[in-house]
């Protein structure tokens, strides 16, 4: 079974400073795709980042970069410089060839002034 | 450009009453489409998913059902609501590389 495993349920950071969300994941395919979801107060499920696992370079988006570990299947995301509008709940997930989107647990961030 | 729509935001419903929550997006065809629910502060739970008109798969047997009677619309439905049916409830479509795009959610509370 294809699982994503989020150890984190919560989390929390001083404003300016970075945090690392930790995922990782269980499969034998060898091509899927990775995201990062921010679901904040709203509960507006918002796409952050995503990587493609065949290819080896990071992915990043402005103050959001991903440690993409294909071997260890470690799938973790960055946030530099944080900010209080990153309050939000963080989904990882991986996505198989089929196109069945598979989510983690959730960590909870707290961004704090 | 794609969007998908999602309604109603907010619905309360007594028990044993009927539910209807509707799905549509535009700007594509043939999409993938997917409902989830999330307990408050859980994560997302699939329930169902559709790859095309009149195909339904269900992830997990429940007091709800779905169809899709168009290409761009998925329902969500219930003949008789129970309170263990409270929840946020989220369609998506699936855009394959890109991931998945998400509804704006509907917070049900059955009373």
């Amino acid at each position: 079974a294809q699982t994503v495993t989020q150890s984190q349920p919560e989390m929390s950071v001083q404003e300016a400073e970075t945090v690392t969300l930790s995922c990782t994941y269980d499969t034998s395919e060898n091509n899927y795709y990775l995201f990062w979801y921010k679901q904040p107060p709203s509960r507006q499920m918002i796409l952050v980042i995503r990587q493609e696992a065949y290819k080896q370079q990071n992915a990043t988006e402005n103050r959001f970069s991903v440690n993409f570990q294909k071997a260890a299947k470690s799938f973790s995301l960055k946030i530099s410089d944080s900010q209080l509008g990153d309050t939000a709940m963080y989904f990882c997930a991986f996505m198989p060839g089929s196109n069945d989107m598979r989510f983690g647990a959730g960590t909870r961030l707290t961004v704090k002034p | 450009s794609q969007t998908i729509h999602q309604w109603p935001a907010t619905l309360v419903q007594p028990v044993g009453s009927p539910l209807s929550l509707e799905c549509t997006v535009e700007g594509t065809s043939n999409p993938n489409l997917y409902w989830y629910r999330q307990a408050a502060g859980r994560g997302l739970q699939l329930l169902f998913y559709s790859v095309g008109i009149g195909q339904i798969s269900s992830e997990v047997p429940q007091n709800l059902s779905a169809s899709r009677p168009q290409d761009r619309q998925f329902i969500l439905s219930s003949k008789k609501l129970l309170l263990s049916d409270s929840g946020f409830y989220l369609c998506a479509w699936s855009a394959l590389a890109r991931g998945y795009t998400f509804g704006s959610g509907t917070r049900l509370t059955v009373v």
